[in-house]
């Protein structure tokens, strides 16, 4: 069976500060890897996507960027933190073939910046 | 392009009654349409979806949805709440105009409230 990761958990970094997040799959090959976040109150933002090693798309203009090296492998990072980064960032994959859109979600990361 | 709207933020029902929580979409295309349910500092998870054939969808936890093509909707409910529903709950509609990228278009969010 298939099963996402993300860490770490929570991380509480300054204002200014860089970032990385990481999530990966097990137990597929050539998913699509979507990063999401979520801020107070607010519902799902997509940030970037992935169909492919190296191949990112941004949805939205921000201070971070996303990184695919290895086929299960996606990262999250920022090289200088804004408090309006703070949030729960989320990871997701889906099966590569059409038709199964079904999006698997990661336990997620309370990030907050001070 | 599709679209996802969530009718009511907020919806607050008491231990035993009927869930409803109400989703609208737009597509050009016939959807692949998903709910989602996510526990406080959690990820999302699947409840049910709906892709071709049988328009009633029975998922976990005993929730059920309804494709209606005619009223371009797809209702979540659920007969008898439990103090456990109480969750965020997310309608999603699959963005089919790009390509394969299996990306999704989700509503805003109803947080289910459960009243004892």
């Amino acid at each position: 069976s298939q099963t996402i990761h993300q860490w770490p958990a929570t991380l509480v970094q300054p204002v200014g500060s860089p970032l990385s997040l990481e999530c990966t799959v097990e137990g597929t090959s050539n998913p699509n890897l979507y990063w999401y976040r979520q801020a107070a109150g607010r519902g799902l933002q997509l940030l970037f996507y992935s169909v492919g090693i190296g191949q990112i798309s941004s949805e939205v203009p921000q201070n971070l960027s996303a990184s695919r090296p290895q086929d299960r492998q996606f990262i999250l990072s920022s090289k200088k933190l804004l408090l309006s980064d703070s949030g729960f960032y989320l990871c997701a994959w889906s099966p590569r073939e059409r038709g199964t859109d079904t999006q698997y979600f990661g336990p997620g990361t309370r990030l907050t910046v001070l | 392009a599709q679209s996802v709207t969530q009718l009511g933020s907020h919806v607050s029902v008491s231990e035993g009654a009927l869930v409803l929580l109400r989703c609208n979409y737009s597509s050009s295309v016939p959807p692949y349409l998903f709910w989602y349910v996510q526990y406080p500092n959690q990820g999302l998870q699947l409840l049910l979806k709906y892709t071709t054939g049988a328009t009633l969808v029975k998922g976990i936890n005993g929730f059920e949805a309804e494709f209606k093509k005619s009223e371009t909707s797809f209702h979540l409910s659920k007969p008898s709440a439990h103090m456990s529903d109480a969750a965020e709950y997310f309608c999603a509609v699959s963005d089919k105009g790009s390509s394969n990228t299996g990306k999704l278009i989700f509503g805003q969010g109803t947080t289910l409230q459960v009243k004892p």
